[in-house]
């Protein structure tokens, strides 16, 4: 079955850029959309579509996809942009949903 | 302004049922796809189901024959009817509206998410 790789954590100092992978068998070919999730709180879509921001979400926040990367990519990293995201794709073939196992971001 | 929220969690024995519901407003339910996505404590994200708008359901392999989703289209709620719990089945269940295309889907409304707990 069709695993997307994610790592456990990243850190970035404030106002730096910080990037979060997706890893996954020829993910390019797929749509992939990330959550936000701080905290105690309900997931939050910050990038659907590989790069497409929903209303609201700064453009700070982009994404790409491409080969078996996906990417996404945070600028100007604030204090509170400390979350765990989430990359999901969906596989046609089976009509199932498949989440990331998630990215810890800390902002030193 | 859409809003989903979540009741009917708990703390239930292993081999016990459970109904969760989650109220809408601001959207149809049977207008839209709508999932079940669970997390397990300290755990990432699982999607559970989904039905869609005209009726077909699906679920992840971990639930299927045990988990039964619908939808009460008068009271505009979705349900997720859960028997024969196992311990695994323990974490916060949120329900999702879905954004669904030919080529891909995702999850655009959240609610808050209602735990569920599977424990002698």
């Amino acid at each position: 079955s069709y695993v997307l790789t994610q790592s456990p954590s990243v850190s970035v100092a404030p106002g730096k850029t910080a990037r979060i992978t997706c890893g996954g068998n020829n993910i390019g070919g797929n749509s992939v959309h990330w959550y936000q999730q701080r905290p105690g709180q309900a997931p939050l879509l910050v990038i659907y579509y590989d790069g497409d921001r929903p209303p609201g979400i700064p453009e700070r926040f982009s994404g790409s996809n491409s080969g078996n990367t996906a990417t996404l990519t945070i600028g100007r990293v604030e204090a509170g942009d400390e979350a765990d995201y989430y990359c999901q794709v969906w596989d046609s073939s089976s009509d199932h949903v498949l989440f990331g196992g998630g990215t810890k971001l800390t902002v030193l | 302004e859409v809003q989903l929220v979540e009741s009917g969690g708990g703390l239930i024995q292993p081999g016990g049922s459970l109904r969760l519901s989650c109220a809408a407003s601001g959207i149809t339910v049977s207008s839209n796809y709508m999932s079940w996505v669970r997390q397990a404590p300290g755990k990432g994200l699982e999607w559970v189901s989904v039905i869609y708008s005209g009726g077909s359901t699906y679920y992840t392999d971990s639930v299927k024959g045990r988990f039964a989703v619908s939808r009460d289209n008068s009271k505009n709620t979705l349900s997720l009817q859960m028997d024969s719990l196992r311990a695994e089945d323990t974490a916060v269940y949120y329900c999702a509206r879905v954004r669904a295309y030919t080529s891909s889907w995702y999850f655009d409304y959240w609610g808050q998410g209602t735990l569920v707990t599977v424990s002698s």
